[in-house]
């Protein structure tokens, strides 16, 4: 069993679509993160979920909207996107910073492919 | 304004020699430095860390250097494998990373030569 799992790893939608994300992580991790990957740039911090609770927004446009309904699980909503939404979503995981031996290191799923028509 | 660079978008290597791929970075206020590895259709995975404590921390093949007056980090791979192929992320973080998250470079993508 991996330690993050993101389903599904393939996702097509228009633009009128609302779909969802999902990531689950065995790792008894306490923070859970989304990044975003676009082609050439570098890997965007969009969500910090720590203790379930959000500590990070990072100005992302509202129609992405995260869920944490426990330690383990996150949800990315996807509502009326854009074709430059198209990217590659990686979930991660962590212990929060300020538990004693947390060492920053973050541990990713294999991503959500995403393609908005 | 990036804070974490890298400057080479590929590198090429023979086989058996040393790879160098460096980043530097702007936020003085970073205090720790990994490495992630990618391959593709694959998430990242961390490789090795630095503190700013230090100036070099070595696993196998592998070694970190970090130069803090620079704001300059390498990490040296030697001797190059051909499974070492993959793309390789530069992240910096504030006060051990964990909730805040990690800044990352854009990534330089590694190729082993036979």
């Amino acid at each position: 069993e991996t330690g993050v799992t993101q389903t599904p790893r393939h996702l097509v939608m228009g633009m009128t679509n609302k779909k969802s994300l999902k990531c689950e992580q065995h790792l008894g991790h306490n923070a859970m993160y989304w990044y975003k990957q676009s082609a050439k740039k570098p890997l965007e911090l969009m969500f910090v979920y720590s203790l379930e609770e959000r500590v990070e927004n990072n100005s992302v446009p509202s129609r992405f909207s995260p869920e944490c309904p426990n330690s383990s699980h996150l949800f990315l909503h996807l509502h009326t996107l854009q074709p430059e939404d198209s990217a590659l979503y990686l979930c991660a995981s962590s212990q929060a910073h300020r538990l004693a031996g947390a060492t920053g290191e973050l541990f990713f799923g294999e991503g959500s492919r995403l393609t908005v028509l | 304004d990036q804070q974490v660079k890298q400057n080479s978008p590929s590198l090429s290597v023979q086989e058996g020699r040393i790879s160098i791929l460096n980043c530097d970075y702007t936020n003085s206020m970073f205090d720790y430095f990994l490495w992630y590895k990618k391959y593709p259709a694959e998430g990242p995975t961390f490789l090795i860390s630095i503190s700013s404590i230090k100036d070099k921390n070595e696993d196998g093949r592998f070694t970190v250097f970090l130069n803090k007056s620079a704001k300059h980090l390498s990490l040296h791979i030697v001797p190059s494998q051909p499974g070492d192929s993959a793309v390789y992320f530069c992240a910096a973080s504030v006060s051990g990373g964990g909730a805040d998250g990690l800044t990352f470079g854009k990534g330089t993508h590694l190729i082993i030569q036979p």
